[in-house]
């Protein structure tokens, strides 16, 4: 079974609007950590934004937080204000508990910032 | 601090060469990955490490596919031989402890052309 899910195949969004990229993910492990990262153009994977399962405030992080709906297990990322250098890949990944975890990553959502 | 080196950024080799990869961790992270991207598959973990030592090496592909990690700032992933289907960016990531609060670090990634 899928653990992460990235269905949107590509979003596109107005230069200086905001846009969301939705992500959910499947685990009974109590504990876990959801990260986003972006991957531009150039290839690069950079780190966004964690959220923890058993924090109590969605993450931010500058431009980008986090929505997240425990219950419907969604992790959905919010790009405030977005910039033409926004345009890029953006994964969703999760790590679960135990003693020897992997990071698991989604396909990747496309976003094109239009001017 | 200096992030995750990757050499080199790109290869490309004939069918049936040996190809290998390299990694130098973020100095202090006790564990290490190795990913694979393609269109196709998106990103694989191929194996990670824990302070050196392989835990889980069930993404490895074939038994062409050997990595090694032969102390805490260094890491090779091998292909012998390799095949054309083999062709995809190649990223090692390392991080540190807890493992579900904290993220991957990325390389630059090597690209691999296989002819």
């Amino acid at each position: 079974a899928q653990k992460i899910t990235q269905t949107q195949p590509g979003m596109f969004v107005q230069e200086k609007e905001a846009v969301t990229l939705d992500c959910t993910y499947d685990t009974s492990d109590p504990s876990y950590g959801l990260f986003w990262y972006k991957q531009p153009s150039s290839g690069e994977m950079i780190f966004l934004i964690y959220q923890g399962s058993y924090d109590q405030q969605n993450a931010t992080e500058g431009r980008y937080s986090l929505n997240f709906q425990k219950a419907r297990k969604s992790a959905n990322l919010v790009i405030s204000a977005s910039q033409l250098g926004d345009s890029a890949m953006y994964f969703c990944a999760m790590r679960e508990s135990g003693a020897n975890s992997k990071l698991t990553f989604g396909k990747g959502i496309t976003l094109s910032v239009r001017p | 601090d200096a992030g995750v080196i990757q050499s080199p950024r790109h290869e490309v080799t004939e069918m049936g060469q040996e190809v290998t990869l390299r990694c130098k961790p973020i100095s202090g992270h006790d564990y290490l990955f190795w990913y694979r991207q393609t269109m196709m598959r998106g990103l694989e973990l191929l194996i990670y490490f824990n302070n050196n030592v392989p835990i889980d090496d069930s993404g490895m592909p074939e038994d062409r596919f050997s990595a090694k990690m032969p102390n805490a700032s260094f890491s090779t992933l091998k292909i012998q031989p390799s095949e054309p289907r083999d062709s995809a960016v190649y990223f090692c990531a390392s991080s540190r402890l807890p493992l579900t609060n904290s993220p991957l670090h990325f390389g630059n990634g090597t690209r691999l052309t296989v002819t």
